[in-house]
C-alpha cells in the first residue's frame, strides 16, 4: 500500500530557531501535500495544501512567512517552522494525495520548542 | 462550513461492542471516513464510506450513515484493548479533510 514517511518523528528545539519537517510519498507521486496541525488533545487542522512546482496554499489563519512550504519535487514536500516559539509546540502531520488511490497520512512529527 | 462534532470519551469492557458516534453539518460532502490514532502516531486510516451509502461493514467494524440527520457511526464489534486508541471522524470536501475532536475509546479488560 500507499506509504507516506514523515521525518523527524521528534524533534525539540529553542525558541528562535528554525525547523524543518519532511514528508515523503514513497511509492507513488503526489502532486498535491497537505499539512495538518494537531495541538494536544485536540482534532487536526489543515494548515495548508502544497502543490508540486507552485505555491502552496494557506487556510485562513496561518502565517504563511512563519510556515514555509516548498514542494520540489513530486515526492517530497517539506514545512520550515521559522522563528520557532513555545506556542508552536504541536503535532504536525502531512498527507498525499495519490490519485485514484485517495489520500494517506504521515505518521506525524512532534515539535517541542524550549 | 464544516463543523463536525464527536464525544470524547467511550469506555468499553473486552468483548463488547463500541459504538463512537459522530455529527457533521455539511450535506455537501463526498466522502465520510474513520481514522484511529494511537499514542504519538500518525492517522490510520480504518473506513470510509460514500455520501450515497448508508452501510458499509468491513471485518469488525460497521459504519452506519444517516444523511437525514448528518450522523455517521462506527461499531466495532468484540472491542479488543488493542482498540483503544483516538478515533476521528472527518468529512471530505475536494480535496479538504474536516477532523472531529475525536473520540478516546478505552477498552477495559
Amino acid at each position: 500500500g500507499a506509504v507516506v514517511s514523515q521525518h523527524p518523528s521528534r524533534v525539540i528545539c529553542k525558541s528562535g530557531t528554525s525547523v524543518k519537517i519532511e514528508c515523503r510519498s514513497l511509492d507513488f507521486q503526489a502532486t498535491t501535500m497537505f499539512w495538518y496541525r494537531q495541538f494536544p488533545k485536540q482534532s487536526l487542522m489543515l494548515m495548508a495544501t502544497s502543490n508540486e512546482g507552485s505555491k502552496a496554499t494557506y487556510e485562513q489563519g496561518v502565517e504563511k512567512d512563519k510556515f514555509l512550504i516548498n514542494h520540489a519535487s513530486l515526492t517530497l514536500s517539506t514545512l520550515t517552522v521559522t522563528s520557532a516559539h513555545p506556542e508552536d509546540s504541536s503535532f504536525y502531520i502531512c498527507s498525499a494525495f495519490q490519485g485514484a488511490g485517495g489520500y494517506t497520512f504521515g505518521s506525524g512529527t512532534r515539535l517541542t520548542v524550549v | 462550513g464544516e463543523d463536525v462534532e464527536q464525544s470524547l470519551f467511550l469506555s468499553v469492557r473486552e468483548g463488547d461492542s463500541s459504538v463512537i458516534n459522530c455529527t457533521y453539518t455539511d450535506s455537501s460532502s463526498t466522502y465520510l471516513y474513520w481514522y484511529k490514532q494511537e499514542p504519538g502516531a500518525g492517522l490510520q486510516l480504518l473506513t470510509y464510506i460514500f455520501s450515497n451509502m448508508d452501510m458499509k461493514q468491513d471485518q469488525r467494524l460497521t459504519v452506519l450513515l444517516n444523511k437525514k440527520d448528518k450522523h455517521l457511526s462506527l461499531r466495532i464489534a468484540d472491542t479488543q484493548t488493542g482498540d483503544s486508541a483516538i478515533y476521528f471522524c472527518a468529512e471530505r470536501k475536494g480535496n479538504k479533510f474536516y477532523f472531529g475532536s475525536g473520540t478516546k475509546l478505552n477498552v477495559k479488560p
